[in-house]
């Protein structure tokens, strides 16, 4: 079956500490977008990317890196910039840019210790 | 303003109940809406896309207003495994928009 596979689900993490959080898809998707979700809000966009080798900040970005050097596969690393990184992350794919919805990842729950 | 509004809730209600949903988008150029469902630690699943003239998938049924900016959710006959959180979704350009979302419980 095909899907969005993010891993870990569960993650944690040192102060100073640069980590990355995977997302695979199989979807033969072209654009993948990365959220962030906190308790009682909305989700907000770090980060997406439309094709391989591209990709754009979206609101939040600061604190955070990606890379998309093949269709499949969009990691993104939380950085010790990013000050409060405690939330859910949720990775996203899509077949065109914005006009259809989203399949969603499982997740990854990100956590400061 | 937030670009997607919604009430957050929570709304409970009994079995059986019918419950709806509003949202307000800010963005008039928006093409897309769509519902998605929440459940407690888990991914928004897609629920059923929102067309201008209004569309029904079983006990739901979504509606779109373009010249208020306003988007509806109806479900009727709720069920106990209705329970989740109700997110509004809105394209623009090279994403879409997220409303906060509204709590709904359905009780016994």
């Amino acid at each position: 079956d095909g899907g969005i596979t993010q891993s870990p689900k569960y993650l944690f993490r040192k102060e100073g500490q640069n980590v990355t959080l995977s997302c695979e898809q199989n979807l033969n998707h072209d654009a993948m977008y990365w959220y962030r979700q906190d308790p009682g809000q909305g989700l907000r966009l770090i980060y997406y990317s439309q094709i391989v080798n591209d990709f754009q900040k979206g609101d939040i970005a600061e604190g955070y890196s990606v890379s998309r050097e093949k269709k499949e596969s969009f990691p993104l690393t939380v950085t010790s910039a990013q000050k409060n990184p405690t939330a859910f992350y949720l990775c996203a794919s899509s077949i065109v840019t914005g006009s259809y919805g989203y399949t969603f990842g499982s997740g990854t729950r990100l956590t400061v210790v | 303003r937030k670009e997607v509004e919604q009430d957050p809730g929570p709304f409970n209600v009994p079995e059986g109940a019918t419950v709806a949903f509003n949202c307000t988008y800010s963005n008039s150029a928006s093409q897309s809406f769509f519902w998605y469902r929440q459940d407690c630690r888990k991914e928004p699943k897609l629920l059923m896309s929102v067309y201008s003239s209004g569309n029904e998938d079983g006990r739901f049924t979504a509606q779109l207003n373009r010249a208020s900016q306003y988007i509806s959710l109806l479900i009727r006959d709720s069920k106990l495994s209705d329970s989740a959180t109700y997110l509004c979704v809105v394209n623009r350009v090279n994403d879409m928009r997220f409303g906060a979302g509204t709590r709904l419980t359905v009780k016994p």
